[in-house]
């Protein structure tokens, strides 16, 4: 069964600074997707980033890239330039192809509470 | 457009008792997938719905079920519930079940007493 550990539960940063939040992951699949997640407060869960197992190239949208590394098996999500509405839970996600052409439910991390200090 | 709509926000329900859960996706999407999150266990996958059918379920008893309707717009039931079903229920909707980004609603916390 594929797992996904975050081993930070809670990172804190200072507004404007950089925070690297790290993820891993286990499988025997080789296509898949990862997900970083963000859960504020109001409880929904917000899409920030996704990355395809079989492009080389690390996702990045606006302040938030990952540094994906197949081979170890690790999915890093980096916070540039943070700002108060950072603040949330961050969630890991894996998902994986199925043989019915479809794709399997989200496997999750534990998650990670981050903290932003003003 | 609006976003997934989960209702209720909030329920309270005895031990033993049913509980249906109503969720209706985003115009267009026609898949549905729902989420359990609890403190201990974290977000588990319960099933997933795709044109009125079950394509995907997770590890979880018969208690759980789901169906999806022609509109996909969808329910999840909780029979006989039990104190540990406490828990913020999310669903997701995609346009299909393939790599399409879910868009997640604010969930429904159900609590058991």
């Amino acid at each position: 069964a594929q797992t996904v550990t975050q081993s930070q539960p809670e990172m804190s940063v200072q507004e404007a600074e950089t925070v690297t939040l790290s993820c891993t992951y286990d499988t025997s699949e080789s296509d898949y997707y990862l997900f970083w997640y963000k859960q504020p407060p109001s409880r929904q869960m917000i899409l920030v980033i996704r990355q395809e197992a079989y492009k080389q190239q690390n996702a990045t949208e606006n302040r938030f890239s990952v540094n994906f590394q197949k081979a170890a098996k690790s999915f890093s999500l980096k916070i540039s330039d943070s700002q108060l509405g950072d603040a949330a839970m961050y969630f890991c996600a894996y998902r994986a192809f199925n043989s019915g052409g479809g794709a399997d439910g989200l496997t999750f991390g534990k998650g990670t509470h981050l903290i932003i200090q003003p | 457009k609006a976003g997934v709509t989960q209702t209720p926000r909030y329920l309270i329900k005895t031990r033993g008792q049913q509980v249906t859960l109503s969720c209706s996706p985003i115009s267009g999407h026609r898949s549905v997938s729902w989420y359990q999150q609890t403190p201990g266990q974290g977000l588990q996958f319960l099933f997933e719905y795709f044109s009125e059918t079950q394509r995907n379920k997770g590890n979880f008893p018969g208690r759980f079920s789901g169906r999806q309707f022609s509109n996909s717009r969808s329910e999840m039931n909780v029979s006989t519930l039990e104190l540990g079903d406490s828990a913020l229920y999310l669903c997701a909707s995609s346009l299909g079940t393939g790599d399409y980004g879910y868009t997640f609603g604010s969930g429904t916390r159900l609590t058991v007493v």
